[in-house]
């Protein structure tokens, strides 16, 4: 079962606009990272963010977590063409050590 | 380094035959996932190594799949037989934790079983 949730399923945005999309999760976590995957590519790593932390920043990227509501947020400013990909979030449960569970995934298609 | 490398990128193949799936994670690196990737069911953990011994394969589907780590820069998995429901993304990952950090993926391999 996925731990996590994205939201939405779909965003369609235009060069220069800000893309935001949310992850829940069910249970207590260590940690929540967020991965992107480009078209017929393998994931590749944003970011991480411990259950200590409330917030993150890495570049045009914004991370927030709230684990009272066990909710993140993804935030790419500025966006661009090349940002067009599926993004996913994973947590790293406390109670499934080792295991990343990941979230379906927002799909986000960035327009010229 | 070049990165966690899989082999071969795309198999077809016909259902009852015999598959199998190469990886060669990041030299350093103590763990190794393999994981599948449908529509349907999104990416799913199938089993995981830490130094070549698997820690958990509660993933695996079905006793049709097998994972094996013979030493630490290499790591197969074979489905046998196939059946068309296999067809997947099948993703090789390491890293130096487990959940604990980030996880290097490969390109994966795109199966058909036809």
């Amino acid at each position: 079962s996925q731990q996590g949730e994205e939201d939405p399923q779909a965003l369609s945005i235009q060069e220069g606009e800000n893309a935001t999309m949310n992850c829940s999760y069910k249970t207590s976590i260590n940690n929540l990272q967020w991965y992107r995957q480009n078209s017929g590519r393998g994931l590749v790593h944003l970011i991480l963010i411990r259950s200590n932390e409330r917030e993150k920043h890495s570049g045009r990227l914004r991370v927030t977590l709230d684990t009272s509501k066990k909710s993140s947020s993804l935030l790419i400013t500025a966006s661009r063409a090349a940002d067009t990909a599926s993004y996913f979030c994973a947590t790293d449960a406390t109670d499934s050590w080792g295991k990343l569970q990941f979230g379906a995934g927002t799909q986000v298609v960035v327009t010229p | 380094d070049a990165g966690v490398i899989q082999s071969p990128r795309h198999e077809v193949t016909e259902m009852g035959q015999e598959v199998t799936l190469r990886c060669k994670p990041i030299s350093g690196h103590d763990y190794l996932f393999w994981y599948r990737q449908t529509m349907m069911r999104g990416l799913e953990l199938l089993i995981y190594f830490n130094n070549n011994v698997p820690i958990d394969d509660s993933g695996m589907p079905e006793d049709r799949f097998s994972a094996k780590m013979p030493n630490a820069s290499f790591s197969t998995l074979k489905i046998q037989p196939s059946e068309p429901r296999d067809s997947a993304v099948y993703f090789c990952a390491s890293g130096l934790t487990s959940g604990g950090n980030e996880q290097f993926f490969g390109p994966g391999t795109r199966l058909t079983v036809l």
